[in-house]
């Protein structure tokens, strides 16, 4: 079975700030990984995705994700956050199946 | 719209009541997912229908959970004897499905249940 572990579920930053959010997974296999966005009052969307090739993705917005095979990890980065990234974050694995498992979501408050 | 719809975006209903939720995905997505997301707990798998295949329901937390897809199209979620803990928010999700696409899901806004 897979699993998704986000370690950090409320940050707060101020505008400028570089962002880190964490996302570890659990699949012995092959994974398409995703990290989505909510914000405040929309549905959820997608920020980026890893399916293969260059471990760095690069999303919407100035989002980057790096995919750590050895790690299991793929954490979500901003070099510098402004107040329009206030949302939650869910990061999202896809495994032997076609169905993702996601996170417990991560509440990003961005002051300005 | 272009995007997937569902209804009602809120419905509150007294303890042991039946709902039925809706989700209009997008056209010509194959694969409709229903996820819950209750506080703080991020998004619960429920239910996968993909195409004309039997749905994987491997996700509903009880027999009181069913959900239905009528010609590939409109998903049903229907909840029976509500109980206070069915309170979430339900989310219907669509895809290209299958091996083709992204495998990016487009969800809908979601409906609200609250059970008093």
């Amino acid at each position: 079975a897979q699993s998704v572990s986000q370690h950090n579920h409320h940050v707060i930053l101020s505008e400028a700030a570089s962002l880190e959010l964490g996302c570890n997974y659990s699949y012995g296999g092959t994974v398409n990984l995703f990290w989505y966005v909510q914000y405040p009052g929309q549905h959820l969307q997608l920020l980026l995705k890893y399916f293969s090739g260059d471990p760095l993705v690069k999303g919407i917005k100035g989002f980057e994700a790096e995919f750590i095979k050895s790690k299991f990890s793929f954490n979500l980065r901003k070099p510098s956050v402004q107040w329009s990234d206030t949302a939650e974050y869910f990061c999202a694995v896809r495994g032997g199946s076609y169905i993702p498992t996601f996170g417990r979501g991560t509440s990003l408050i961005v002051h300005p | 719209g272009a995007g997937v719809s569902q209804s009602p975006s809120n419905k509150v209903t007294e303890k042991g009541k039946d709902v039925e939720l809706r989700c209009d995905p997008i056209s010509g997505h194959t694969a409709l997912y229903w996820y819950r997301q209750s506080l703080g707990q991020g998004l619960e798998f429920l239910i996968y229908f993909q195409g004309n295949s039997a749905p994987d329901k491997s996700g509903l937390p009880s027999d009181r959970f069913s959900a239905e897809r009528t010609g590939g199209s409109v998903s049903t979620l229907t909840i029976q004897r509500t109980q206070q803990e069915d309170s979430a928010v339900y989310l219907c999700a669509s895809s290209l499905g299958g091996t083709g696409g992204s495998g990016e899901l487009f969800f809908g806004e979601g409906s609200r249940l609250t059970v008093l």
